[in-house]
């Protein structure tokens, strides 16, 4: 079993759609949630982190972890061609030193 | 702020032969990562160094991969003799807390080099 599962999609969704992008992980050592966002030809740069189970906003964006499922999401509001890319979620074990990527999910946002 | 520089950005090579890349980290950046990144997969961790002594090079394929980061600065990172599985985007990431931090740092990635291996 992969320590991080994550949909490859494609995803592809009309401008102004809310976006739901969704990851599963294995080990409850887990205590970091990330999402990276990468266009193409670019390296990943970070959207969000979290670190508790519940919801962190920041403008469209909400990251949301649930903990006792191991299941963490982000949510995109009203959706723009401009955030069409691969969103990566990434976990970290507490004082870990290492960071493990989902397989990325590709996201299209027709205008 | 200059972000993360990675040299060059394509390379193409025969299979066997060797190749070399390059990273110049965000100036003052304690931590760089080589990550190996696979089409459709996500990145994964090659080796971590924290200034210039190995964090993890645990997923590293010792047998023809090797890093170096001199003077806890710049880093290349070789492969020799390619294979053709060895075709991915090389990226090279940075953060300014030391690995294994009480919280998350944030990893800055440079453009990475797309190598193909024929």
């Amino acid at each position: 079993q992969k320590e991080v599962e994550q949909d490859p999609g494609p995803l592809s969704v009309p401008e102004g759609a809310i976006v739901s992008l969704n990851c599963t992980y294995s080990n409850s050592a887990f205590q970091y949630f990330m999402w990276y966002r990468q266009y193409s030809r670019k390296g990943p740069e970070l959207l969000m982190y979290t670190y508790s189970s519940g919801n962190k906003e920041d403008g469209r964006f909400t990251a949301q972890v649930d903990k006792s499922s191991k299941y963490i999401s982000l949510f995109i509001r009203d959706s723009q061609p401009s955030d069409s890319a691969t969103y990566l979620c990434a976990i970290r074990e507490t004082g870990g030193f290492k960071t493990i990527f989902g397989a990325g999910t590709r996201l299209f946002v027709k205008a | 702020e200059a972000g993360v520089a990675q040299s060059p950005r394509y390379k193409i090579i025969e299979k066997r032969q060797s190749v070399a890349f390059w990273c110049n980290p965000i100036s003052g950046h304690a931590t760089l990562y080589w990550y190996q990144q696979i089409l459709g997969q996500g990145p994964k961790l090659l080796i971590q160094f924290q200034n210039n002594g190995v964090v993890d090079d645990s997923q590293l394929p010792k047998d023809r991969f090797s890093a170096e980061r001199l003077k806890g600065v710049d880093s290349t990172l070789k492969i020799q003799p390619a294979k053709l599985e060895d075709s991915a985007v090389y990226l090279c990431a940075s953060s300014s807390l030391p690995s294994g931090g009480s919280t998350t740092d944030t990893q800055y990635f440079g453009p990475g080099t797309r190598l193909t291996v024929l």
